[in-house]
């Protein structure tokens, strides 16, 4: 139980478009979902959090206008890289929880993102 | 401004020593801990979940102890395996707040020699 999945698993795409990863609660409804990022040999680093239905909170020095999260609902949130660039190539990766903030979290497998 | 260090950065051993990777926080404020394994270009497999009231879990050849006082945790491995070599993150959430945020070490990357 509690799997999370993402679409897609990678993504290559041109300088200035527009990507979007979804991350899935396949077995359960998540009231809150989390964005990660993880450059090479490095930790993740968490962007913003969301909740069903509500706008997601970013984390300091993350770009809202840049990464659109959209939470809309309980089994679904996309991440939206907009007017993408190079230096926004990375592992993003999603984790959902049941609802609370004690709950544990559950981590989709990840979405590789290279920008050309 | 919780911030989570992990040592050694890399590890290399041969098959069947046991071995410790540490971690260790600077705010002792925690409510939880939490060891994960990530397989390079994958996502994170949950390993072991400590409370703040606990002092050790173990789950199989895996054992992981928090002292919080002192801002500390160890993921003891014995008789390791190529099949162990991954990289192995810990996280801490904190105590309080509206959201149960993880805030992820550095890593330590295993190479278990078979």
């Amino acid at each position: 139980g509690a799997v999370v999945s993402q679409h897609p698993s990678w993504v290559i795409c041109k300088s200035g478009t527009s990507v979007k990863i979804e991350c899935r609660s396949l077995d359960f409804q998540a009231t809150t979902m989390f964005w990660y990022r993880q450059f090479p040999k490095q930790s993740l680093m968490l962007m913003a959090t969301s909740n069903e239905g509500s706008k997601a909170t970013y984390e300091q020095g993350v770009e809202k206008d840049k990464f659109l999260i959209n939470h809309a609902s309980l089994t679904l949130s996309t991440l939206t890289v907009t007017s993408a660039h190079p230096e926004d190539s990375s592992f993003y990766i999603c984790s959902a929880s049941i609802g609370g903030w004690t709950d544990t979290q559950y981590f989709g497998p990840g979405t590789r993102l290279t920008v050309l | 401004k919780q911030e989570v260090t992990q040592i050694p950065a890399a590890l290399s051993v041969p098959e069947g020593e046991n071995l410790v990777l540490n971690c260790s926080f600077t705010d002792s404020a925690i409510y939880n801990l939490q060891w994960f394994r990530q397989d390079p270009g994958k996502g994170l497999t949950s390993l072991l979940l400590i409370q703040s009231s606990q002092r050790e879990q173990t789950s199989g050849r895996l054992n992981a102890s928090l002292d919080k006082s002192s801002g500390r945790s160890t993921l003891y491995i014995a008789a390791s395996q190529p099949g162990d070599s991954a990289t192995y993150l810990c996280a801490v959430r904190r105590y309080g707040g509206a959201t149960n945020k993880l805030i992820f070490g550095t890593g330590t990357l295993l190479a278990v020699q078979p």
